[in-house]
Order: structure tokens, then sequence, then C-alpha cells
């Protein structure tokens, strides 16, 4: 049983560029969501998914963008990459209601914009 | 607005010692509390999860307790170790929002020989 696997764990890009952070959980859980965290400033959240064909925005979501066709995938995309986007990536997944259970978390992306 | 802090930001202890690290929220209307372990580069493992119905749980030598109407939870750690050192966090899903958490920024365990 694998959980919650990301990929890549490291990534550096240049400013502008584009790519795409991947997860993938092999628990069924309806819930998924990104994270980023930041020195002082704790993980913030950027999208979540409550289910295949349902996103919605977090606390900061600007510059990023999800999809959920599936419920064991839920793909990161940075359009343009800034060096604000510097951080590290944290996908998270749930049963969600009613199960007892908490948050599962990946490993990570280490992400640098230069 | 949930906000969650934990207070002391960093700790340092001999080995041996029993302590206590704080998490307080500031809207009790919670659905439940997860306490987390970060290791220095690592993701996140989950060490604790309370629901709102619930007072304490316990995991071997943790304990966290719940008191929702003060807003508060602790996690108690027995006999520390040096494995213990890392980054504590508690995060709360708010009731009616349990599809996020709001996370604390955690404290700095370090545990010495």
């Amino acid at each position: 049983n694998a959980g919650v696997t990301q990929t890549p764990k490291f990534q550096v890009l240049k400013t502008g560029q584009s790519m795409t952070l991947q997860c993938a959980q092999d628990m069924n859980h309806e819930y998924m969501s990104w994270y980023r965290q930041d020195p002082g400033m704790g993980l913030r959240l950027i999208h979540y998914s409550v289910g295949a064909g349902i996103t919605d925005q977090g606390e900061v979501p600007n510059g990023y963008n999800v999809s959920r066709s599936t419920t064991e995938d839920f793909p990161l995309r940075l359009l343009s990459a800034a060096p604000s986007q510097t951080s590290v990536y944290f996908c998270a997944s749930s049963p969600g209601l009613g199960f007892g259970r908490g948050y599962t978390f990946g490993s990570g992306t280490r992400l640098t914009v230069v | 607005k949930q906000e969650v802090t934990q207070i002391p930001a960093a700790l340092s202890v001999p080995e041996g010692e029993n302590l206590v690290l704080n998490c307080s929220f500031t809207d009790s209307a919670i659905y439940n509390l997860q306490w987390f372990r970060q290791d220095p580069g690592k993701g996140l493992t989950s060490l604790l999860l309370i629901q709102s119905s619930q007072r304490e749980q316990t995991s071997g030598r943790l304990n966290a307790s719940l008191d929702k109407s003060s807003g508060r939870s602790t996690l108690y750690i027995a006999a520390s170790q040096p494995g213990d050192s890392a980054t504590y966090l508690c995060a709360v899903a708010p009731f009616g929002n349990t599809d996020k958490l709001i996370f604390g920024t955690g404290t700095r365990l370090q545990v010495f020989p």
C-alpha cells in the first residue's frame, strides 16, 4: 500500500516555465488537496477536491491550476512559474467525513524557481 | 477566520523528560484535530487524530488531549528520546469545511542525550 505518491521530489524551473506536479493515492480517498509550505508561514491550502470532477480554491490559488479526472490522481499545474512559487509542495488525501480517519500526506516536492 | 497557534516555536530538552506541546485555535467549531510529525526535509506523518466529541487519544508514549470549549489541544510526550526530535504540527478541520485543514506553524523539538 503506497499511500500518497508525489513526483518529482525535486525540481528547478526558470521563471515563466510551466510544469505539473503529480499526486496519486491508492487508498480510494475522496478528498485530495495541495498545500505549500514556506518558512514561518506554515502549510497553506492551494486547491482541493472532494471527489472526481470537483475542485475548489483554497487560500493561495493564484498561479496554480488543478483537475480531478479520476479518484486516484490530483495533478497541480504551475502555469507560468514565478520565484514566489519557490516552496515545498505537499499533496494530501482523506477518506472524508464519517470515516474517523484524518489526512495522509505525500513526501513532498521541493520546487525552486530561478 | 480560524487561526491555529503553537507555542513554543522551539523547545530543547534532555532525554528522558516528559514534555507538553501546545496548540490553540480561535474557533471551537471544529470537526477534528490532527497532530503530525515532520522530520527535516521530509513529509508529514500523522501521529494522532482527535474527533470533536473525544477528549483524548493515546498512541504509545504520545497522548493528545482536546478541550474544544477553550480552543486548546496538548500533545504529551512521555520519556522523550533523541529520536523524537522533529517539528510537531497541529491542524484543525473546521466544522462544515472538513475538506481542508488549517495548520499551526509548528513546534521544533530537539531532545539531546
